[in-house]
């Protein structure tokens, strides 16, 4: 069965400081692999994509890593702001179909304290 | 920012009344798409739309219906809101180029049914 499987499922971190959330998949054939970051009561925003090929990705202050070989994926957070406050959610694509269907992991749910 | 719109933002409704949810995106993406989401879930697909005259049934089963009869509009429609129904719906566009597709959220409408 096609999954995605994130960690932790909540984290709370001091301003300033760095983390990084996890998410492990099982989905087979792999396209690509997205995190998106979600505030509360929005709709998730791209944060970044990296296909079979790339291995780490880079937005601002946001780091993304993909091990296709051992199926895991990291986001790493660096010099946390209070606006990082939000779910933030591990997106994997299989390319079974045209659609190219989208598995979604529960997110973590990232809160930054002053 | 996507340029993807939805109305309403929130609506509480009783049982067994019939309603629409409007999503519009004004970035020309032919594929459109309906999620629905519950608080610390995952996002399910329940309908998307290849282009013009064109509707698929998602992997989630839902009792609601969509219409594509223009390129920028994707509307939802409970024809007998239950309080099952209740939930936060996101819809979504994307070009459908390449391997890396990424799609563009709205902000979605929480539906709550009474």
């Amino acid at each position: 069965k096609n999954q995605v499987e994130q960690s932790p499922q909540s984290l709370i971190i001091l301003e300033g400081k760095n983390c990084t959330l996890q998410c492990n998949y099982t989905v087979s054939p792999f396209s690509n692999l997205r995190w998106y970051k979600q505030d509360t009561g929005r709709g998730p925003v791209s944060l970044t994509i990296m296909t079979f090929s790339e291995n780490t990705k880079s937005n601002g202050r946001y780091t993304a890593t993909l091990d296709a070989d051992t199926k895991q994926s990291s986001l790493h957070i660096t010099a946390s702001q209070l606006s990082d406050s939000a779910s933030y959610i591990c997106v994997v694509s299989d390319r079974g179909s045209t659609l190219g269907r989208l598995y979604f992991g529960r997110g973590t749910q990232l809160t930054v304290w002053p | 920012e996507a340029d993807i719109y939805q109305t309403p933002r929130y609506l509480v409704i009783g049982t067994g009344k019939k309603i629409t949810l409007e999503c519009s995106q004004t970035m020309g993406h032919d594929k459109m798409y309906w999620y629905q989401q519950d608080p610390g879930m995952e996002l399910h697909l329940i309908h998307y739309s290849y282009g013009v005259n064109s509707t698929e049934k998602g992997d989630l089963s839902s009792e609601s219906t969509v219409s594509r009869i223009r390129t920028e509009h994707f509307p939802l429609t409970l024809e007998s809101a239950r309080p099952s129904h209740t939930s936060q719906y996101l819809c979504a566009s994307s070009d459908g180029v390449g391997q890396v597709d990424t799609q563009y959220f709205g902000p979605g409408t929480r539906l709550t049914v009474l």
